[in-house]
């Protein structure tokens, strides 16, 4: 079945500091992935809508600067937390939809983000 | 505006007893329904979708799922949980046919099952 990568699993980074969190789909083309961000005991809340080779679509009170998405290519698409603080510590998880009609999602494994 | 709705945070049950989570949604057009599940430690994957068709959606692992349009509801039942279905629900909501639009989740619901 389909496969999503995501990388790394867990990354603890300094205030500050930016972090790249890498999203692949190892057997299947994704024009559109998705990113998530899951807090303790509560629910996915999408971010953001990932475009190969067009900007990112975010969701209302996510902030574009701070959560950069680069979808280079149909299997590759990044997220980069950039000067990443305490309360950026959380689930990051992405998702991506093969293109075949009415395909359901498949998830990766998620990020844990700690910044300390 | 799309939304999802969990009324059941957190379920207890012992083993072989039924279950049903209760999800809601709300949105103006054509929907696609599905439930997802989290074992511990793992991703999600999915249990069960809705397109179209029969209401009543039959998925892995013995867990099946009713759309009922005139209540916009999706409940997820088994008739008799094991220990091993202790894991978080997630009921999600893709507004729209085809492979457009995002999928949006209900607050989850977690389920613990005493052997």
């Amino acid at each position: 079945g389909a496969v999503v990568s995501q990388h790394p699993s867990r990354v603890i980074c300094k205030s500050g500091t930016s972090v790249k969190i890498e999203c692949r789909s190892l057997d299947f083309q994704a024009t559109t992935m998705f990113w998530y961000r899951q807090f303790p005991k509560k629910s996915l809340m999408l971010m953001a809508t990932s475009n190969e080779g067009s900007k990112a679509t975010y969701e209302q009170g996510v902030e574009k600067d701070k959560f950069l998405i680069n979808h280079a290519s149909l299997t590759l698409s990044t997220l980069t937390v950039t000067s990443a603080h305490p309360e950026d510590s959380s689930f990051y998880i992405c998702s991506a939809r093969p293109s075949a009609y009415n395909s359901p999602l498949h998830f990766g494994n998620g990020t844990r983000l700690t910044v300390t | 505006a799309q939304s999802v709705s969990q009324h059941n945070h957190h379920v207890i049950l012992s083993e072989a007893a039924s279950l049903e989570l209760g999800c809601n949604y709300s949105y103006g057009g054509t929907v696609n329904l599905f439930w997802y599940v989290q074992y511990p430690g793992q991703h999600l994957q999915l249990l069960l979708k809705y397109f179209s068709g029969d209401p009543l959606v039959k998925g892995i692992k013995g867990f099946e799922a009713e759309f009922i349009k005139s209540k916009f509801s999706f409940n997820l039942r088994k008739p008799s949980v094991q220990w091993s279905d202790t894991a978080e629900y997630f009921c999600a909501l893709k507004g729209g046919s085809g492979n457009t639009g995002k999928l949006i989740f209900g607050q989850g619901t977690t389920l613990q099952v005493k052997p």
